[in-house]
């Protein structure tokens, strides 16, 4: 089974759409949790942590549920800039402090 | 620019022949990172670096592949007899390792290697 699991979409939305990602997660020592942003051809970016109280910036929600092993992403307001893979990210505590990453979602803002 | 620098941007080679890439973290960051990305795929991690000692080496890091970071600072990573299935995007990360952004971790922009 993989550490993390999202469906790779892709989705394709109108600018000013709301858009959510989800992804699951394996191994419940799991203690950060991130979503990153990668453009084709690029390297992947940070866009955010996410903790366990939820956290938000801007027009980005990101929710961590670690009952279920669920983490989410909300996009409000899509523009065509958000157009991009998103990746969901944990990753474990002390000595072992590789990220594991999704296949990542793929996402389409349509004029 | 004081993020993570890679070089080269862009490797092609011949099966067999031997390769080697560098990765500079960002500078106050005492830990580095590894990672291989496939078309399609999320990248996948190879090894670690806390300051210059190796701590945690992935299984998919066969015995052609060598990492250091001799001094803490800067990493190379070299593949010996390259092979077709080694063709992928070699990422670099590093983080700070303290705080509560202790596993923030902040990506070069790779090198593509391509064997042919």
């Amino acid at each position: 089974r993989k550490e993390v699991e999202q469906d790779p979409g892709p989705f394709n939305v109108p600018e000013g759409a709301t858009v959510a990602f989800n992804c699951t997660y394996s191994n419940s020592a799991s203690q950060s949790f991130f979503w990153y942003r990668q453009d084709c051809r690029k390297e992947p970016k940070l866009l955010m942590s996410v903790y366990s109280s939820g956290n938000e910036d801007g027009r980005f929600t990101a929710q961590l549920n670690r009952a279920s092993q669920y983490i989410s992403l909300l996009i409000r307001d899509s523009k065509l800039s958000d157009s991009a893979t998103y990746l969901c990210v944990v990753g474990k505590l002390g000595g072992a402090n590789n990220l594991f990453f999704g296949t990542g979602t793929r996402l389409t803002v349509i004029p | 620019d004081t993020g993570v620098s890679q070089d080269p941007r862009h490797k092609i080679t011949k099966r067999g022949q031997n390769v080697t890439f560098r990765c500079d973290p960002i500078s106050e960051h005492n830990r580095l990172y590894w990672y291989r990305q496939t078309l399609g795929q999320g990248p996948e991690f190879l090894t670690y670096f806390q300051n210059e000692a190796q701590l945690e080496k992935s299984r998919l890091l066969s015995d052609r592949f060598s990492a250091e970071r001799p001094k803490g600072s800067f990493s190379t990573l070299e593949i010996q007899r390259t092979e077709q299935g080694d063709s992928a995007m070699y990422l670099c990360a590093s983080s700070s390792g303290s705080g509560r952004a202790y596993n923030e971790q902040f990506f070069g922009p790779g090198t593509r290697l391509t064997v042919l």
